[in-house]
């Protein structure tokens, strides 16, 4: 299984809006609706932020949404601020019952 | 409050074994799967397999068929997780993480295991 395909850096200045992309096939991120995202800050163990593409955990900004069209999933980030700069990566359930992540994006607030 | 809560670093050699454990604590530990996620230095996540709290079924990634084993202990809600025949490209954090079926996302996570394969 190859990791889903995400720019492996974005930036944008506090208050701006910030897209992060994650692409797959039919057989992971276009053949279901379960596509999580996760947030890591350097050192820490990864956080959930959006599961089944577009809901939010308890507790998550509303600042952040998920959507998906095809086989790309995306990561709308609204009202950047500092504490956003961390590396975002993507996952999606398959069709061979695992999963997958994607290579990782970098986000710097500027 | 859930909580995941690992084992200490450990530094093996080429070849040899090691086994994680990952106790939870705040849920009932049988209603829900760990997952196990590791992440190799300066390197991006990469899923491991899952296995049920409730029954021991697993599922394991593909490349790691044959050398690694999840487990369970419900009478201590603790997951273990064992990988033999260590290369030096196994070195990485490991990490459990709790879901609730084999296709849920990952809503708590443990803090992470080093594990360094050096000789």
């Amino acid at each position: 299984q190859s990791a889903l395909t995400q720019p492996a850096s974005v930036s944008g200045s506090p208050g701006q809006s910030i897209t992060i992309s994650c692409t797959g096939t039919s057989s992971d991120v276009g053949g279901f609706n379960y596509v999580s995202w996760y947030q890591q800050h350097p050192g820490k163990a990864p956080k959930l932020m959006i599961y089944d593409v577009s809901n939010r955990p308890s507790g998550v900004s509303n600042r952040f949404s998920g959507s998906k069209s095809g086989n790309t999933a995306s990561l709308t980030i609204s009202g950047l601020q500092a504490e956003d700069e961390a590396d975002y990566y993507c996952s999606s359930y398959t069709s061979s019952s695992t999963w997958v992540f994607g290579g990782g994006t970098k986000l710097t607030v500027l | 409050q859930v909580q995941l809560v690992q084992s200490g670093p450990e530094v093996k050699k080429p070849g040899a074994s090691v086994k994680v454990s990952c106790k939870t604590s705040g849920y009932t530990f049988t209603s829900y799967g760990i997952s196990w996620v590791r992440q190799a230095p300066g390197q991006g996540l990469e899923w491991m397999g899952w296995i049920s709290a409730h029954n021991g079924n697993t599922n394991y990634a593909q490349k790691l068929q044959g050398r690694v084993t999840m487990t369970t202990d419900t009478s201590t809600s603790t997951a273990y997780m064992e990988l033999r025949s260590l290369r030096s490209d196994d070195t990485a954090v490991y990490y459990c993480a709790r879901a609730e079926y084999s296709s849920s996302w990952y809503d708590y996570w443990g803090q992470g295991t080093l594990v360094t394969v050096s000789s």
